[in-house]
């Protein structure tokens, strides 16, 4: 399968812990996003890297939320100090870099849930 | 604010019956319109866009979108519904003037087709 990987599929961790995510774009794509969805929502942007630049960031990636593409290939979302709010589907896409409307390739997503 | 609207958490037909799920849109300058959808255990899959150019939209799966200038929509649409078609449904813009792709997601509609 050459699609958008995502790892792990699930996550269960206690308030406080730090969590990470990873996600393995498809190899030729230079961009790459990462989104939460929660139940009833449709995705929530939350970062965006071209190459290994993280070029924009939403309001809603607080303090504790950090994201990481060092090669300009796999992505890692950390939480730390997570909370129950940041339960939620973490879902990465990427695509090719040849125009801003290009269709995005998601992944199966991280489930999290923080007891 | 730019924002998509879908105003039918779910909608039921019957298989063989043509379907639509809605939505409307909100943006300053010309939109660029996306319909998405997701299958259980699955991540987003691309339908289809609206960038400019015919009004009506061809995309995967036989579906269909229409843009509205006038009423602001852009409808998802297909003559003969099937079984397999039961999913969640994502109607996003991009916002105007974005320097990247990066999508705002309506709350999505669940398609249930009934056999």
């Amino acid at each position: 399968d050459t699609g958008v990987s995502q790892n792990p599929r699930h996550k269960i961790t206690k308030r406080g812990q730090n969590v990470t995510f990873r996600c393995d774009p498809i190899s030729e794509h230079n961009r790459l996003y990462w989104y939460r969805q929660t139940l009833g929502q449709g995705p929530e942007f939350l970062t965006y890297f071209q190459n290994e630049a993280q070029l924009e960031k939403s309001r809603l990636l607080s303090d504790r939320f950090s994201a990481e593409r060092p090669k300009g290939s796999f992505s890692t979302l950390e939480i730390q100090r997570t909370e129950q709010g940041d339960s939620a589907m973490y879902l990465c896409a990427s695509s090719l870099d040849r125009d801003l409307n290009e269709k995005l390739f998601f992944g199966s997503g991280t489930q999290l849930s923080v007891l | 604010a730019q924002s998509v609207a879908q105003p039918e958490d779910q909608v039921n037909v019957a298989e063989g019956n043509p379907l639509t799920v809605k939505c409307t849109y909100s943006v300053s300058g010309n939109p660029y319109l996306f319909w998405y959808v997701q299958y259980p255990n699955r991540g987003l899959q691309f339908l289809l866009k609206y960038i400019t150019g015919d009004n009506l939209v061809k995309g995967s799966y036989g579906f269909e979108a229409e843009f509205n200038k006038s009423q602001t929509s852009f409808h998802l649409k297909k003559p003969s519904a099937l079984v397999s078609d039961s999913a969640l449904y994502f109607c996003a813009v991009r916002p105007y003037g974005g320097a990247t792709n990066k999508l705002i997601f309506g709350t999505g509609t669940l398609l249930a087709v009934q056999p």
